[in-house]
């Protein structure tokens, strides 16, 4: 059973600081890494992708891939009111006969205090 | 590019009742379509996946059904739903056989009266 874990939350930070968003995985090797936005009400929304170890920036957000230990990270700078949602972490992992699985975790649910 | 297109929106129904949800996708071809559950304050569920035409695999025993009558066309099904299956229901798609990531429609609210 291939287990994505993060920590639930609610995680607050105040505005403009940063926010750091944890989660590892059980399958060592798990290919691909992602990271998706759900605001209340709506559908998640892919914002980052990581494929190798190190760091991947996109504007505020910056992934973290660490396989060695299993873990990725994701760090939002200048933390915004307009952040505030549950972040999902979610691994792909080749499931065998030509098939993916996407794993979810259940989601860091962040609220930036204003 | 690559867009997905869910209907309804929102749907309340009496137990009972049949159930049908539609997703179709835009701009490519033979994609691997899902079918999710999320209840409220819960994780994603997978329901269904489909790797082609007439290609489904159930991830959850259950009185819900999917068939994939053409290529960019995914529909969920019930012929008689019950007060669990309340919840929001979300069709993803993804590039076929590959490490690419999932791409999410904007969802279906049922409630179950």
């Amino acid at each position: 059973q291939k287990e994505v874990e993060q920590n639930s939350g609610p995680l607050s930070v105040p505005e403009g600081a940063i926010a750091s968003l944890n989660c590892t995985y059980s399958d060592r090797v798990s290919q691909s890494f992602f990271w998706y936005r759900q605001y209340s009400g709506k559908s998640p929304e892919l914002i980052m992708s990581i494929y190798s170890n190190g760091d991947k920036e996109d504007g505020r957000f910056t992934a973290q891939l660490n396989k060695a230990s299993q873990y990725v990270s994701l760090l939002i700078r200048d933390s915004q009111p307009s952040d505030s949602a549950t972040y999902l972490c979610a691994v792909i992992s080749y499931s065998g006969a030509g098939s993916y699985q996407l794993t979810f975790g259940k989601g860091t649910k962040l609220s930036v205090i204003p | 590019s690559q867009t997905i297109h869910q209907w309804p929106a929102t749907l309340v129904q009496p137990v009972g009742s049949p159930l049908s949800l539609e997703c179709t996708v835009e701009g490519t071809s033979n994609p691997n379509l899902y079918w999710y559950r999320q209840a409220a304050g819960r994780g994603l569920q997978l329901l269904f996946y489909s790797v082609g035409i007439g290609q489904i695999s159930s991830e959850v025993p259950q009185n819900l059904s999917a068939s994939r009558p053409q290529d960019r066309q995914f529909i969920l099904s019930s012929k008689k739903l019950l007060l669990s299956d309340s919840g929001f229901y979300l069709c993803a798609w993804s590039v076929e056989g590959s490490y690419q990531p999932q791409h999410f429609g904007d969802g279906t609210r049922l409630s179950i009266l």
